[in-house]
């Protein structure tokens, strides 16, 4: 069964500091990977999309790495700021046409503190 | 602009009320799905659409009815029977149905009193 796990499932940092958020798949065959930011009460915002071929990707102060070998990519905030407080979702697409095939991770919940 | 509208953003239901959510989108796209977030629990899939006048049951799709007449719209209809309808509901869009980057709208939270 496909399936995508997060951790941690909710992190404190102090603004200005830097974390970073994990997601392992057991996805298979592997397509895509996303990480979406989601604001409370909000719906979710796609921050990055990373295929198979890619390793590294920035979307300004976020960076996502996916390594297709061990199924693990991470999401790496840097000098983070208050309106990063927000729960961020990363989605695993299973290559296949004409069928659904995202699986979800249920979230970490990131809280940036002054 | 371009996106999708959900609407209304808060919903109050009686029990055993039927209640319909909006779900438009200008972007053009094929496919549109239709997904419940409770606390703590990742997006559950509750139907989708491929086409206009096709859909598919999702995960979760027991007390809940869709259609698809337009390609822009896509109501949900959360009925009687679905037994714990309090929930954030969230519709998304995308240009087809498998493996493109999926566009959430800004999600309508209904609470049965």
């Amino acid at each position: 069964k496909n399936q995508v796990e997060q951790s941690p499932q909710s992190l404190i940092i102090l603004e200005g500091k830097n974390c970073t958020l994990q997601c392992n798949y057991t996805v298979s065959p592997f397509s895509n990977l996303r990480w979406y930011k989601q604001d409370t009460g909000r719906g979710p915002v796609s921050l990055t999309i990373m295929t198979f071929s890619e390793n590294t990707k920035s979307n300004g102060r976020y960076t996502a790495t996916l390594d297709a070998d061990t199924k693990q990519s991470s999401l790496h905030i840097t000098a983070s700021q208050l309106s990063d407080s927000a729960s961020y979702i990363c989605v695993v697409s299973a290559a296949g046409a004409g069928s659904y095939q995202l699986t979800f991770g249920k979230g970490t919940k990131l809280s940036v503190i002054p | 602009d371009g996106g999708i509208t959900q609407s209304p953003k808060y919903l109050f239901r009686k029990e055993g009320q039927n209640v319909t959510l909006s779900c438009e989108q200008n972007l053009n796209h094929d496919a549109m799905y239709w997904y419940r977030q409770d606390p703590g629990q990742g997006l559950r899939l509750i139907y989708y659409s491929q086409i206009v006048n096709d859909f598919q049951k999702g995960d979760i799709a027991e007390g809940y009815s869709v259609s698809r007449e337009k390609k822009e719209s896509f109501p949900l209809t959360v009925t009687s029977a679905q037994k714990n309808p309090t929930a954030f509901y969230l519709c998304a869009s995308s240009i087809a149905l498998s493996g493109t980057l999926q566009f959430f709208g800004p999600g309508t939270r209904l609470t049965v009193l």
